[in-house]
């Protein structure tokens, strides 16, 4: 059985840093591609980075871009997400979610239960 | 960017009748390897998204056969052929043709 454990989600100040992680278990997790997709309170689904199997490409949404780093651990089954210079519009349940295969199109077939992030003073 | 327009953004259903949803993006989702990437999803109240149906009209394992994906290029449809109490939730259609993938803005299905 696919699981995958988000982990890290806290209340932050404005500017500050935050490190989330995502334990994955139930399949060869270096054979996928993963993302990390959030979802701000009462509103809709948005896609925020990838890194493929390897951890050799990884891409990000421009709302993000230049502030988070997603990287993983294929030794340790693990997943994070390196959040910088937070905004309160980052304010959000940040999913964890496994791509289908190794290609980074393929579609997110599995996912976490989400770890919240609130950014406010 | 790609956007993705689904309508109606909520529908009421009798139980046993069906639903259309429509998902329009503004490019072509139709890639040169010959897959369009398309997807859609379903987020059950309380509950994390959950994958329905991948590629346009493929249903992924263990959903019901009431659910099926139609459309090519850049006009999609969900439909379910009767609507039963556990449809209930937000279902978004999504891109992945494209850096950033993108989300439709999520259709509300509600039960009469």
């Amino acid at each position: 059985e696919v699981q995958l454990v988000e982990s890290g989600g806290v209340v932050v100040q404005p500017g500050g840093s935050l490190r989330l992680s995502c334990a994955a278990s139930g399949f060869t997790f270096d054979d996928y591609t993963m993302h990390w997709v959030r979802q701000a309170p009462g509103k809709g689904l948005e896609w925020v980075s990838l890194i493929s199997w390897d951890g050799g490409s990884t891409y990000y949404a421009d709302s993000v871009k230049g502030r988070f780093t997603i990287s993983r651990d294929n030794s340790k089954n693990s997943l994070y997400l390196q959040m910088n210079s937070l905004r309160t519009e980052d304010t959000a349940l940040y999913y964890c979610a496994k791509g289908s295969s190794v290609v980074p199109a393929a579609p997110i077939d599995y996912w976490g239960q989400g770890t919240l992030v609130t950014v406010s003073s | 960017d790609i956007v993705m327009t689904q309508t109606p953004l909520s529908l009421s259903v009798t139980p046993g009748q069906p639903a259309s949803i429509s998902c329009k993006s503004s490019q072509s989702l139709l890639h040169s390897d010959g897959k369009t990437y398309l997807y859609w999803y379903l987020q059950k109240p309380g509950q994390s998204p959950q994958l329905l149906i991948y590629e346009v009209s493929n249903r992924f394992s263990g959903v019901p056969d009431r659910f099926s994906g139609s459309g090519s290029g850049t006009d999609f449809t969900l439909k379910i052929s009767r609507v039963e109490a556990e449809d209930v939730g937000v279902y978004y259609c999504m891109q992945s043709i494209q850096l950033p993938y993108s989300f439709g803005q999520g259709t509300k299905l509600e039960i009469k």
